[in-house]
């Protein structure tokens, strides 16, 4: 298994300012998922980070929007840029294990912009 | 290409009746499907898993999902709801091999009714 610590667990911030959220596991794994959760509703998938290489975007997501660096095989973060109500959301981080079928999740960042 | 449907984004049961989430999947190689429960202000936990072997896997909390590959469906039951049950049930799928993307369903908010 994963235990995924995710940081800051929710934050209010202003329209036109950017949040950083960091994502540690306690393992090394290949790949890093972020997710973005909008009220009442499912999971979408925002971007697959890979140590080392350029993360990979979903359609209808911008590298200059949300940012990710993956640094090291335990650590990645995601920058929520130029903030608008419409990015309140929850964004969570997400990982799979080399051992584990299933996916392990952080406890999420709850986003308000204001 | 895979997806995930599930009937019903509200269901109420009354406290110690039977609880049925739908969840039918669509993948174009055998899948791994899951369960996950999100409670209030937390991140996804796994309720359940199939991967290969059994249809029939158990989970926590007294859980339960058949995999029915005929009928394409992975529903979750639990004999006897709890209040605790309370929370909201994402159905998803993955595809085997390597460290495909999870895609998760639009949730079903379960409400137990004392």
């Amino acid at each position: 298994s994963a235990v995924i610590s995710q940081k800051p667990s929710r934050d209010i911030c202003q329209r036109g300012t950017s949040l950083t959220i960091q994502c540690q596991v306690d393992s090394q794994v290949t790949m890093m998922f972020w997710y973005r959760q909008q009220p009442g509703q499912s999971l979408t998938l925002i971007a697959t980070a890979n140590q080392g290489s350029e993360a990979t975007y979903e359609s209808g997501f911008v590298i200059d929007k949300f940012p990710i660096s993956r640094p090291n095989l335990t650590f990645s973060t995601l920058t929520v840029s130029n903030m608008s109500p419409e990015d309140s959301s929850i964004y969570l981080c997400s990982v799979h294990t080399y051992l584990n079928t299933e996916a392990f999740f952080g406890q999420g960042t709850r986003l308000t912009v204001v | 290409a895979q997806s995930v449907t599930q009937l019903g984004s509200h269901v109420s049961v009354s406290e110690g009746a039977l609880v049925l989430l739908r969840c039918n999947y669509s993948s174009s190689v055998p899948p791994y499907l899951f369960w996950y429960v999100q409670y209030p202000n937390q991140g996804l936990q796994l309720l359940l898993k199939y991967t290969t072997g059994a249809t029939l896997v158990k989970g926590i909390n007294g859980f339960e999902a058949e995999f029915k590959k005929s009928e394409t469906s992975f529903h979750l039951t639990k004999p006897s709801a709890h209040m605790s049950d309370a929370a909201e049930y994402f159905c998803a799928v993955r595809s085997t091999g390597g460290y495909q993307k999870v895609t998760f369903g639009t949730g079903t908010k379960l409400q137990v009714i004392p």
